[in-house]
């Protein structure tokens, strides 16, 4: 079964600054997807960055982006240029290609300072 | 599409009493997940199924969850009885294909058992 761990349960950083958020994963599988969730207080799981495992190249979306490093098995998300709406939850998942069983980490909560 | 639909989006009840959640998936996604999320626990997966067909209920608590997919277009996660350490939000989520695609949340039942 795969596992997936955030160390990190609260994070702040300023308005502007940027912060790195950590998650490793245990696995057996070869072929993966990684994901960052973001959750802000109305609930809704957002869909922030996804990796795909076989990609050596890191992901970016816009001010976030990952240093996937498979053999370490980690995927850290890093936000440049914190806005105060980036406030919320951040979740690491994992799911294996072959199915979609995906699975959470505990969570990060960030939140930014003005 | 309107996305995936929870309902109720709060429930309270009084331990003992059976809790029926509801699900509609975005039409012509073949996977639907439950998730629970908790403080202590954070998301943990349920049950899951593909085209209806459950394909791994390892996450269900107990035998006072059940969950079921009569069609394509709705699934229900029932609790009977209800306890208090059931309180969570319960989280429905659907996507199309393998674990490349992302999941679509509904925006969760918030339930507390008295």
């Amino acid at each position: 079964a795969q596992t997936v761990t955030q160390s990190q349960p609260e994070m702040s950083v300023q308005e502007a600054e940027t912060v790195t958020l950590s998650c490793t994963y245990d696995t057996s599988e070869n072929n993966y997807y990684l994901f960052w969730y973001k959750q802000p207080p109305s609930r809704q799981m957002i869909l922030v960055i996804r990796q795909e495992a076989y990609k050596q190249q890191n992901a970016t979306e816009n001010r976030f982006s990952v240093n996937f490093q498979k053999a370490a098995k980690s995927f850290s998300l890093k936000i440049s240029d914190s806005q105060l709406g980036d406030t919320a939850m951040y979740f690491c998942a994992f799911a294996p290609i072959r199915n979609n069983d995906m699975r959470f980490g505990a969570g990060t909560r960030l939140t930014v300072k003005p | 599409d309107a996305g995936v639909i929870q309902s109720p989006r709060h429930e309270v009840t009084e331990m003992g009493q059976e809790v029926t959640l509801r699900c509609k998936p975005i039409s012509g996604h073949d996977y639907l997940f439950w998730y629970r999320q908790t403080m202590m626990r954070g998301l943990e997966l349920l049950i899951y199924f593909n085209n209806n067909v459950p394909i791994d209920d390892s996450g269900m608590p107990e035998d006072r969850f059940s969950a079921k997919m009569p069609n394509a277009s709705f699934s229900t996660l029932k609790i009977q009885p209800s306890e208090p350490r059931d309180s969570a939000v319960y989280f429905c989520a659907s996507s199309f294909g393998t674990g490349r695609e992302k999941l679509f949340f509904g925006s969760g039942t918030q339930l507390s058992v008295l």
